[in-house]
């Protein structure tokens, strides 16, 4: 159980388009999703968090308006990245909490994303 | 803000016992975790113990916790080289989100 997929695996756009990336909890539902973003051969950061029905919380240093995020359901999660440059690229990862299960981040595949 | 540090690489033989190592600086850590990646691939989490627990095992995995100098260990007994991956520690704290170390790359050779 706990499964979540992301959609698609990888991207490649040219600069200025917009690229939108979905995050999905296959056999749960997710109260709350995380958006993350790891450059290589470096951690994980945390962009965003986002509960279902509400405005997502960005951290400090994330630009809301670049990077678009819904949680209209309890199982879906999309981040848009708008008017992708090429510093963009990355590789994009979700993670989705259920409401009981606190303690416990289930991540999907990640999705690289490459800006020409 | 809170930091969490690991060594970057970690060499063994298949069949040692691994152990990666893990420090962190946030005292009001709630829950510490070990989560793997593969090549490409997004994270698993392997196993995670609550601030209030010395030890926990599962199976192959020994994970100790020493709260007093912020220190958290993860012992992979009779490695294999399907473990090759990267490992990450990370500490859940006050604000209920995590917090990642680098990553710890073990490489297991046959």
């Amino acid at each position: 159980g706990a499964v979540v997929s992301q959609h698609p695996s990888w991207v490649i756009c040219k600069s200025g388009t917009s690229v939108k990336i979905e995050c999905r909890s296959l056999d749960f539902q997710a109260t709350t999703m995380f958006w993350y973003r790891q450059f290589p051969k470096q951690s994980l950061m945390l962009m965003a968090t986002s509960n279902e029905g509400s405005k997502a919380t960005y951290e400090q240093g994330v630009e809301k308006d670049k990077f678009l995020i819904n949680h209209a359901s309890l199982t879906l999660s999309t981040l848009t990245v708008t008017s992708a440059h090429p510093e963009d690229s990355s590789f994009y990862i979700c993670s989705a909490r259920t409401g009981i299960e606190q303690e416990t981040q289930y991540f999907g595949p990640g999705t690289r994303l490459l800006v020409l | 803000g809170e930091d969490v540090e690991q060594s970057l690489f970690l060499s063994v033989r298949e069949g040692d016992s691994s152990v990666i190592n893990c420090t962190y600086t946030d005292s009001s850590s709630t829950y510490l975790y070990w989560y793997k990646q593969e090549p490409g691939a997004g994270l698993q989490l392997l196993t995670y113990i609550f601030s209030n627990m010395d030890m926990k095992q599962d199976q192959r995995l020994t994970v100790l916790l020493n709260k007093k100098d912020k220190h958290l260990s993860l012992r992979i007994a009779d490695t294999q080289t399907g473990d090759s991956a990267i490992y990450f520690c990370a500490e859940k704290g006050g604000y209920s989100t995590l917090t990642f170390g680098k990553g710890t790359m073990l490489l297991v050779s046959p």
